[in-house]
């Protein structure tokens, strides 16, 4: 597989599920990023992570807890999400993350539903 | 701080019309600026980009110049298809924060 990848694609859960969303990238990337696309408003950055590191958060809610294993993979952790949280999360990578000329290649996001 | 402004949508054209969508942008120092698309039901796809004033970029016959003067980054098309309908975000990065700053999208409707 070439670029980045997201599992799964759609994903329905309750407030008081656990679930995981998953981000592989495979262009040898140093940095990858979460933001959360709602309907009607801009795309939110969420989190950060350079070379396995986290260097931001944009004040997300403790229930998203992010982990970074390596530079390849990136994780999104779910738990007692709310109705408000149901959204298109959106996984990029680019090779540095800090440079004006980098740039970000996306995902084609994960489609998350609360109940 | 950093800011990218667009023309509000839906923008709706026959095909084979002219396209233009505007992106205007509030930045300190010497952004980077790139046009993203979203088609439906997809993430986004990198679509073109530029790195310094006056710099054009191009793809798939959609260009975007880089205008200091007027801080603004149109994007433009010769002839649309109805394949090109789609959201496209323009977004700046300006390096010092690391952030990449989203306008709030356009959505583009070409009827056949």
């Amino acid at each position: 597989e070439t670029g980045v990848t997201q599992t799964p694609r759609h994903l329905v859960m309750g407030m008081t599920n656990k679930k995981s969303l998953k981000c592989e990238q495979h262009l040898g990337h140093n940095a990858m990023y979460w933001y959360k696309q709602s309907a009607k408003k801009p795309l939110e950055l969420m989190f950060v992570y350079s070379l396995e590191e986290r260097v931001e958060n944009n004040s997300v809610p403790s229930r998203f807890s992010p982990e970074c294993p390596n530079s390849s993979h990136l994780f999104l952790h779910l738990h007692t999400l709310q109705p408000e949280d149901s959204a298109l999360y959106l996984c990029a990578s680019s090779q540095e993350g800090g440079t004006r000329t980098d740039t970000q290649y996306f995902g084609p996001g994960t489609r998350l539903t609360v109940l | 701080g950093n800011s990218v402004t667009q023309m509000e949508g839906p923008v709706t054209l026959s095909e084979e019309a002219f396209l233009t969508i505007n992106c205007t942008y509030t930045a300190t120092g010497y952004p980077s600026l790139f046009w993203y698309v979203q088609y439906p039901g997809e993430g986004l796809q990198l679509l073109l980009k530029a790195t310094k004033a006056d710099d054009k970029g191009s793809n798939k016959g959609f260009e975007a110049t880089y205008r200091k003067e007027t801080t603004s980054f149109h994007l433009e098309k010769g002839s649309v298809q109805v394949s090109d309908s789609a959201v496209y975000f323009c977004a700046l990065h300006s390096g010092n924060t690391g952030k990449l700053i989203f306008g709030q999208g356009t959505t583009l409707q070409v009827k056949p």
